[in-house]
């Protein structure tokens, strides 16, 4: 069974930051894993989404990395701003394409 | 991409009773799936609806608490029956998009608090 871990569970830093947060899964039989973000009481955004056959993929001040062998992958957030502060949750997609596993997420604060 | 739109927004109902969410999609789509995201929790897929069959429910999740219909290719219900405390949630539907990724979309969530 699929078990994705995020970390860390909680992050606070000052404006202007450049931050990275991990995720991690325990089978690499995957389709893709995307990033997505959730502010309080909402629903998910799509932040970005890598294919297993890629390496990372750019959008903006993101830069999300997988390292599909090792069954891992880093949001990187580059001069972190007060609208960045949201829950930042990583899923992975089977094979199948009918399963996806999310993490438990990252709760990031910016403080300006 | 696809865009959802979730009725209600958030909702707040007394113990016994039942609230049915709507998920509309602007696309057609084979599968939905309904999420339950528990107060700072993860989400949790309780079930994808196929339109034309029964849902197929995880473990933990029975058709006579969370009822679901499917009955097009754009639209689908959850229903929360006979809520308790526990219930109090955010229920989310998605969908995967077919193109050259495969990519998943959620709705806005229901936030619903159960009295």
């Amino acid at each position: 069974k699929q078990e994705v871990t995020q970390i860390p569970a909680a992050l606070s830093v000052p404006e202007g930051e450049n931050l990275v947060l991990n995720c991690s899964f325990t089978d690499s039989a995957i389709y893709n894993l995307q990033w997505f973000r959730q502010d309080p009481g909402k629903g998910l955004t799509s932040l970005l989404l890598i294919q297993s056959s890629q390496r990372e993929q750019t959008s903006g001040r993101l830069n999300a990395s997988l390292d599909k062998s090792s069954g891992r992958s880093t949001l990187y957030i580059a001069a972190s701003q007060p609208g960045d502060s949201a829950t930042y949750l990583c899923a992975v997609l089977n094979n199948a394409g009918n399963m996806l596993t999310f993490g438990g997420g990252t709760r990031l604060m910016v403080k300006p | 991409s696809a865009v959802i739109s979730q009725k209600p927004s958030r909702d707040i109902c007394q113990r016994g009773t039942s609230l049915t969410i709507q998920c509309q999609v602007d696309s057609q789509v084979t599968m939905m799936f309904w999420y339950r995201q528990q107060p700072g929790q993860s989400l949790t897929l309780i079930a994808t609806a196929n339109q034309g069959s029964e849902a197929t429910y995880e473990s933990g999740f029975v058709i006579d608490k969370f009822p679901i219909s499917r009955p097009n290719l754009t639209f689908s219900t959850l229903t929360v029956s006979n809520m308790s405390p526990e219930d109090s949630s955010i229920y989310l539907c998605s969908v995967e998009v077919f193109t050259r990724n495969t990519e998943a979309f959620f709705g806005q969530g229901t936030r619903l608090t159960v009295v």
